[in-house]
C-alpha cells in the first residue's frame, strides 16, 4: 500500500460524457501527478500540481482539466469523452519538487468509455 | 522533448539466473534522474531503483543494479538471482530537473519480464 488513494476503482461511461477522478496523496506530500496508461500511448504524464498550484503540464488534452484543493487532494476532470480515452489513470504523490523525491503511485482508476 | 526507449518488448529468464533490461534516453538537459519502475499483474507501480545523473557510481538495491552510461545515454537494469516474484512489466523513466524543481516522469514503452521456473 503506497498510501495514495484513488476513487473510484472502476468507471464505465458513454462517449460524450464527463467524469471526475479523485486522488488523495500520502500524508504530508505536497506534489500530485496524474498519468494515463493506455495500450496505444503507454504511460504518459498528464499534469502536476504542487501545494495547490499547477506546476507542469505533459500530454494533457484540452478536454481534460485538474485541480488540487487546499486539503491537497486532487481531481482530474475528463469531458466530452471519446472511446480513445479508455485507460488506466494513475495519481502519484511526492513530498515536494526535488528530483530525488520518490513518486508513490495509487492503485489507479480504470476508465472504460463505451 | 525527452524520449525514453526500451528496445526489448519481452524478456525471459530462468529462475535464479541474471537478466539485463535495456533502456536508452535522449535529452539535452544536464540535470536529471533516471528510474526503473515495476508493474506486476496487480497494475501497482513500484519503484525499483533510482539514479542521479550527476553521480558516476551505479545505484544498487539488493538484487537490482544499474549500468548508467551518461555519455551513451544508456541506463540498463540488471536483476540477479531472478525470482518468480520479479515477473512484471518494467518501465524505465526519466525526470527532468529545472531551476524550479522536477517535472513528471517520462516513461519508456516497457519490457515484459517472464521468469521460467
Amino acid at each position: 500500500d503506497s498510501g495514495v488513494t484513488q476513487t473510484p476503482k472502476h468507471l464505465i461511461t458513454a462517449t460524450g460524457q464527463r467524469v471526475t477522478l479523485r486522488c488523495s496523496p500520502r500524508s504530508g506530500d505536497l506534489s500530485v501527478y496524474w498519468y494515463q496508461q493506455s495500450l496505444d500511448q503507454g504511460l504518459q504524464f498528464l499534469i502536476q500540481y504542487y501545494n495547490g498550484e499547477e506546476r507542469a503540464k505533459g500530454n494533457i488534452l484540452e478536454r481534460f482539466s485538474a485541480q488540487q484543493f487546499p486539503d491537497l487532494h486532487s481531481e482530474l476532470n475528463l469531458s466530452s469523452l471519446e472511446l480513445g480515452d479508455s485507460a488506466l489513470y494513475f495519481c502519484a504523490s511526492s513530498p515536494g519538487l526535488a528530483g530525488a523525491d520518490t513518486q508513490y503511485f495509487g492503485p489507479g482508476t480504470r476508465l472504460t468509455v463505451l | 522533448a525527452q524520449t525514453v526507449t526500451q528496445s526489448q518488448p519481452e524478456m525471459s529468464v530462468q529462475e535464479a539466473e541474471t537478466v539485463t533490461l535495456s533502456c536508452t534516453y535522449d535529452t539535452s538537459e544536464s540535470d536529471y534522474y533516471l528510474f526503473w519502475y515495476k508493474q506486476p499483474p496487480s497494475r501497482q507501480m513500484i519503484l525499483v531503483i533510482r539514479q542521479e545523473a550527476y553521480k558516476q557510481q551505479n545505484a544498487t538495491e539488493n538484487r537490482f543494479s544499474v549500468n548508467f552510461q551518461k555519455a551513451a545515454k544508456s541506463f540498463s537494469l540488471k536483476i540477479s538471482d531472478s525470482q518468480l516474484g520479479d515477473a512484471a512489466m518494467y518501465f524505465c523513466a526519466y525526470r527532468r530537473v529545472s531551476g524550479g524543481g522536477a517535472d513528471g516522469l517520462t516513461f519508456g514503452k516497457g519490457t515484459h519480464l517472464i521468469i521460467q521456473p
